[in-house]
């Protein structure tokens, strides 16, 4: 059975870090790519970060927003999917899932997701 | 950034009913699109990928069709486990993003 399992959510002031692990267990962890997809209070979805595989180098993407303040990684060795938050903003309050990348040959697609982790931004 | 309009936002339909929710893409995304379901307190589900394929263990009453920059999402026959938010995504370029989700609610 696949598991995604993210921990490290919690209350961290305006300017704070955080860092968010994710343990995987049921598939190959290495073979895939792996994002962060985050969702503020109420709101809609938001694609934050992926990993590439170790056959692509482990190469990142991020969106804009989080660019030069947040670093994912992983540990293939551990099965550990990670999300170093730094610089922390109000509006990076949010629900933190990771989430497995399905191959269909040409795109990636979401196919399983962790129950997700709170951030809360706040003074 | 691709931008990505769904739709109704919201909708309200009985059981029974056939529901179809539209997805705008602001360029040509090719069928580099998904479908999701989240219902509240939980991650969200892939339906559908590839615009039109149909995630293994999804009810057939879910269907996708679209190509270019306007695609649909339809449900046959709505029923009761099927209330919930159901959100585009599109994988063309990055960063990756979501369309602003429907609400389905039972009228």
């Amino acid at each position: 059975e696949v598991q995604l399992v993210e921990s490290g959510g919690g209350l961290v002031q305006p300017g704070g870090s955080l860092r968010l692990s994710c343990v995987i267990s049921g598939f190959t962890f290495s073979d895939h790519y792996m994002d962060w997809v985050r969702q503020a209070p109420g709101k809609g979805l938001e694609w934050a970060a992926r990993t590439r595989n170790r056959a692509n180098s482990f190469s990142t993407e991020y969106v804009a927003s989080v660019k030069g303040r947040f670093i994912i990684s992983r540990d293939d060795s551990k099965n550990l999917l990670y999300l170093q938050m730094n610089s922390l903003r109000t509006e990076d309050t949010a629900v933190y899932y990771c989430v497995r990348a399905l191959y269909d040959g040409i795109r990636y697609y979401h196919d399983y997701w962790g129950q997700g982790t709170l951030v809360t931004v706040s003074s | 950034d691709i931008q990505l309009t769904q739709t109704p936002s919201f909708l309200s339909a009985s059981v029974g009913d056939r529901v179809t929710i539209t997805c705008r893409a602001s360029q040509g995304i090719n069928n580099y699109l998904a479908w999701y379901q989240q219902k509240p307190g939980k991650a969200p589900n892939l339906l559908i990928y590839a615009a039109s394929t149909l995630q293994s263990g999804v009810p057939s009453r879910f269907s996708g069709s679209g190509s270019g920059r306007e695609f649909t999402l339809t449900i046959s026959s709505l029923q009761p486990e099927d209330f919930a938010t159901y959100y585009c995504q599109q994988l063309e370029n990055y960063p990756l993003t979501f369309g602003g989700g429907t609400k389905v609610e039972i009228k």
